[in-house]
Formats: C-alpha cells, structure tokens, sequence
C-alpha cells in the first residue's frame, strides 16, 4: 500500500531563507508526483508536477526533484517570502492511475 | 476558462438531512475526482469518475454516501442522513486524462450541527 510521508510537519523560518521541504513514498511505481500549496480555508494550487520519466522540474524560485528509486521527492523554495507562508502538500498517482495520494503536508511560516 | 468550480462553499446541515455537493470540471476535462480533507487530517482520496461511469470508489464509505457524474451536467456528491463525523471539506478535481496532473476546486466545507 503507498504511504506518502512529509517532513517537517511544521517549519519556521526567517524571511529570505532558502529552504527545503521532504516527500518520501514507500511504492516507487508511480506515474507522477505533483507538489501543492494549500492556504488556510481554501483549494489547492498546483505548483509543480514530476513525471516518473523526468529528475526535476522548476518554476521561479520553486524546484522540485524526484528519485524514484529511493522514493523521494524535495521542494526547494529559493529566497523565501512571507507570502510563501502556507501548507505544502505532496501527492503520487500510483502506476494504475487515478487517484492521488497525499502526505499530510508541511506548514510553513516566513517570517519577515 | 473558469477553473474547478464546486458549489456551496459552506453548507450547514442538520443531522440527519441530506448534503448535496456540486462539481463543474474544468472545460474540456472528462475525468473528476473527489477527495475529503476532514479537521486535523490529510486529503483522503473518496472517488474516480468520469462521465456516466464510476471508476474507482474504493474511498467511499459503504452507506450513506453517493457520487454521479452524469452526461450533462456536473458532479455530484451525495450524503444521506448527515452525522458530525461527516463535517470536513470536501474537494473536487479534474484532469483530462487520468495520469495528468490536476486542477483542484476551492472546496464545500460542510458542518453538520
């Protein structure tokens, strides 16, 4: 069964920092993996997503990477901004499609 | 092209009526899923449709609860006789082909009281 894991749960840092945020998956056959932000009350938006096939997409200041094969994705968010605070959520489509799962997300907080 | 869009935004139920939730995908999108994010908890896969067909309910709970997407029209997720438990937001995606990526609704976030 594909078990999605984020780390930190909660992460607090000063405005201007360069971070990164953990997805690991137990099942490594995937069909893609996509990274989400999540503000308080509301949907979710799309940030990044990761073919099975590809090592990393960009997107601004934002850069994710996948290694399948230790099943584990990073979000690195360059020069933080307070309005970056949100929760960042990690999911995986499973090789038979469909559905995605998620990890329970990171809670991150800049500070300005 | 506006988006996912769900309605109610909020919905306030009694125990015991019944919730009607609705999902308009986006245009050109054939594929919808429906996912429950209840207080404290992660986003729970609940099911897979696509038009007039159920694909994948293995989230569903076994009573109570319903879900179409019929020729015309949107998405519809339905519980029956509400309890507190079932208070939560519930979120709508969709996506052209089922291995894409996904385009997230703004949510129905139900209380029951």
């Amino acid at each position: 069964k594909q078990e999605v894991t984020q780390i930190p749960a909660a992460l607090s840092v000063p405005e201007g920092e360069n971070l990164v945020l953990n997805c690991s998956f137990t099942d490594s056959a995937i069909y893609n993996l996509q990274w989400f932000r999540q503000d308080p009350g509301k949907g979710l938006t799309s940030l990044l997503l990761i073919q099975s096939s590809q090592r990393e997409q960009t997107s601004g200041r934002l850069n994710a990477s996948l290694d399948k094969s230790s099943g584990r994705s990073t979000l690195y968010i360059a020069a933080s901004q307070p309005g970056d605070s949100a929760t960042y959520l990690c999911a995986v489509t499973p090789n038979q499609g469909g559905k995605l799962i998620f990890g329970q997300g990171t809670e991150l907080s800049v500070k300005p | 092209n506006a988006g996912v869009m769900q309605n109610p935004r909020h919905l306030v139920r009694r125990r015991g009526q019944e919730a009607r939730l609705r999902c308009s995908p986006m245009k050109g999108h054939s594929h919808v899923y429906w996912y429950r994010q209840l207080p404290e908890e992660g986003l729970k896969f609940m099911v897979y449709l696509q038009k007039e067909n159920i694909i994948d309910e293995s989230g569903m709970p076994k009573e109570r609860f319903s879900a179409e997407f019929p020729k015309e029209g949107p998405s519809i997720l339905r519980i029956q006789q509400v309890v507190r438990g079932d208070s939560a937001a519930y979120f709508c995606a969709s996506s052209q082909e089922d291995r894409y990526g996904y385009t997230f609704g703004s949510g129905t976030r139900l209380t029951v009281v």
